[in-house]
């Protein structure tokens, strides 16, 4: 079993749907991540959470350290939204990757 | 904020030759860089993690001997594949952080590499 779950692995949406990616981890952490690789491979860290909820723009992270759960939510989506998105837990220098979640968002 | 760049952005080489990829850190010092690897359709994988002037740690399953790294430098971290076989035609990934900017990763925008 993975040390991190994600899902959904892949997600189509129609531009303007909201959209949410969850992940799961099984141990504490000292903070979760959520990345954006784009389809030329660049990956952007769009957030570092270890409690509460963040929020940028249209993206928003929320943890919940009892129930060892993050979600990453995308408010009115855009075809330039499709990327892949991966959660990242780091314990110390201990790192541990989500399978990622593909995700398409049509015009 | 703080940029991560790679170089070469992609490398195609010869099996059995041994390809540099380089990490810099282009606006801070990075106390610690890693390394990973990726495959298609896939995601990451941490291979190394290097602290500027002591050996890299290495994560199970990486040959270290395969797989040199140096961190020479609190800006620069190199990663050599030594005798490049086409199994290590892989995306090349690495990412940096400061002490004192936490735990946030910055990451380079990768390396491809294809070996023939």
């Amino acid at each position: 079993k993975n040390e991190v779950e994600q899902s959904p692995q892949n997600l189509t949406a129609q531009e303007g749907e909201f959209i949410t990616i969850n992940c799961s981890y099984s141990v504490g952490i000292s903070a979760l991540h959520w990345l954006q690789q784009h389809p030329g491979g660049g990956i952007v860290s769009l957030f570092m959470l270890s409690s509460g909820k963040k929020k940028h723009g249209r993206l928003i992270a929320t943890i919940n350290i009892q129930e060892k759960h993050s979600s990453l939510h995308i408010t009115a989506s855009h075809p330039r939204d499709s990327a892949v998105y991966i959660c990242l837990k780091n314990t110390g220098n201990q790192f541990y990757f989500g399978t990622g979640t593909s995700l398409t968002v049509i015009p | 904020g703080a940029v991560v760049s790679q170089h070469p952005s992609r490398v195609i080489c010869k099996s059995g030759t041994s390809v540099k990829i380089e990490c810099r850190s282009l606006d801070f010092q990075a106390t610690t860089m890693f390394w990973y690897r990726q495959f298609p359709k896939k995601s990451l994988m941490l291979m190394a993690t290097s602290n500027e002037g002591s050996k890299a740690t290495y994560e199970q399953g990486v040959e270290k001997d395969k797989f040199l790294i140096n961190h020479a430098s609190l800006t620069l971290s190199t990663l050599t594949v030594t005798s490049a076989h086409p199994e290590d035609s892989s995306f090349y990934i690495c990412s940096a952080t400061q002490t004192s900017r936490g735990e946030t990763q910055y990451f380079g925008p990768g390396t491809r590499l294809l070996v023939l």
